[in-house]
């Protein structure tokens, strides 16, 4: 596609629901990274991945949290048992190479999820 | 631990003038630095990268400084105008991006 897709663009749900984000990145981008943002906040690093395996985990704030990306192409983060600090902007970015420092990342709009 | 830092303080500034942002980091050796763009309800957009043997880049009404002995970037828009109002981020790392908690600057008409 032309740009980054994000959706849903909103998400409502109630505490302890599972929740699914997907990301379709621009075509022929093999990196793929999950950021969230809190209200005010900068953006917290997640996960990227390479291609379909993810070399780095090391954001994921707990075991709720996971990803995964199909076919090198369209991700899914899901969030289980959802709480109410989940609540964040959560942002997918893609880039041509994998987790060079000097790839420029091209952003969706993000996902704003809202757990009452 | 690693720590990137901006200006706290939102900056307001009359239009025509010049906004300067400060990008400092800790414990990092960055070969590159990048600046983003982000607009309320968007995800950030790339502006500028600029090297460590780069002291200065430019793009257009923009010019980004890196000085890797002082471990800063500074960040100015020139002949500001108010669609520069925008939340502007820092960003750097070895592998992964990490960015800064962003500047928001407001230009007044």
């Amino acid at each position: 596609g032309a740009g980054v897709s994000q959706s849903p663009s909103n998400k409502v749900t109630e505490k302890g629901k599972d929740v699914e984000l997907r990301c379709d990145p621009i075509s022929g981008h093999t990196a793929l990274y999950w950021y969230r943002q809190s209200l005010g906040q900068g953006l917290e690093f997640l996960i990227y991945f390479q291609g379909n395996s993810a070399p780095d985990k090391s954001g994921l704030p707990s075991d709720r949290f996971s990803a995964e990306r199909t076919g090198g192409s369209v991700s899914t983060l899901t969030i289980q048992r959802t709480q109410q600090e989940d609540s964040a902007v959560y942002l997918c970015a893609s880039s041509l190479a994998e987790g060079l420092a000097n790839e420029k990342l091209f952003f969706g709009s993000g996902t704003q999820l809202s757990v009452l | 631990s690693q720590k990137i830092e901006q200006n706290s303080e939102a900056l307001n500034i009359q239009e025509g003038k010049t906004a300067t942002l400060t990008c400092n980091y800790t414990n990092y050796s960055p070969a590159y630095l990048q600046w983003y763009r982000q607009d309320p309800g968007r995800g950030p957009v790339f502006l500028l990268l600029i090297r460590e043997n780069e002291k200065e880049k430019r793009k257009e009404r923009l010019k980004v400084t890196f000085d890797t002995t002082l471990k800063q970037s500074l960040f100015h828009i020139t002949a500001s105008q108010p669609a520069d109002s925008a939340t502007y981020l820092c960003a750097l790392g070895e592998g992964k991006l990490s960015f800064g908690a962003g500047t928001t600057v407001t230009v007044r008409a």
